[in-house]
């Protein structure tokens, strides 16, 4: 299984640009999450997702949207990039009928410049 | 508001030198405590749950504890494939977000 896939793996962007990050998970898990760690911080909730169709948000959501397109798929979009959004942005999702651990996608560096 | 405390922020060992991390929390009604590993330029991997007080859980030379204020991962004779960055998640019964400590960075010296 490939578990949560993530693209791209690394992005340079200019101040301004947008773009959208890609996550796919084949666990069939109902809930989907995006953070992002920056040294020393840890890592923060953006937006999350409880099952298809639904999207709340994070502790850091401000500059960001996102899209639950399907059960599988769950995108973080910025719309004009920030050099504050430098940082790396974690996928994750998990299995919300029981408490249990939740699996994260190898990650996206991103640089705004 | 959940707060999830580490420390230290880093821990140095020597190769056999056994230590313990610690992860305090302050949750309105905890559903579960996990923790995470961490390698350079990967997403954290699962490690353990925890669920009550006085729970505890094994793995390897890994041992997690859980009281009703904080959570302990003691490392005992450490080796250096046991260098990462270990985080501390809460997860609470008002739903199923993960909240995170800012991890500890835990360097083994052969």
């Amino acid at each position: 299984n490939a578990g949560v896939t993530q693209n791209p793996k690394f992005q340079v962007l200019k101040t301004g640009q947008s773009m959208t990050l890609q996550c796919a998970q084949d666990m069939n898990h109902n809930s989907m999450y995006w953070y992002r760690q920056d040294p020393g911080m840890g890592l923060r909730l953006i937006y999350y997702s409880a099952s298809e169709g639904t999207t709340d948000k994070g502790e850091v959501p401000n500059g960001y949207n996102v899209s639950r397109l399907n059960k599988r798929e769950f995108s973080l979009r910025l719309e004009s990039a920030a050099p504050s959004q430098t940082s790396v942005y974690f996928c994750a999702s998990s299995d919300d009928r029981e408490v249990t651990e939740a699996f994260f996608g190898q990650g996206t560096r991103l640089t705004v410049v | 508001e959940d707060q999830v405390t580490q420390s230290p922020e880093a821990l140095r060992l020597q190769e056999g030198e056994s230590s313990s991390l610690n992860c305090s929390y302050t949750v309105s009604g905890l559903r579960g405590l996990f923790w995470y590993r961490q390698d350079p330029g990967k997403g954290p991997e699962f490690l353990f749950t925890l669920y009550s007080a006085g729970e505890e859980k094994e793995k390897e030379r890994l041992k997690a504890t859980l009281t009703k204020k904080e959570s302990f991962l003691h490392i005992t004779a450490p080796k250096p494939e046991d260098s990462a960055t270990y985080l501390c998640a809460v997860q609470t019964i008002n739903d199923y977000k993960l909240s995170f400590g800012a991890g500890t960075t835990v360097t083994v010296r052969a």
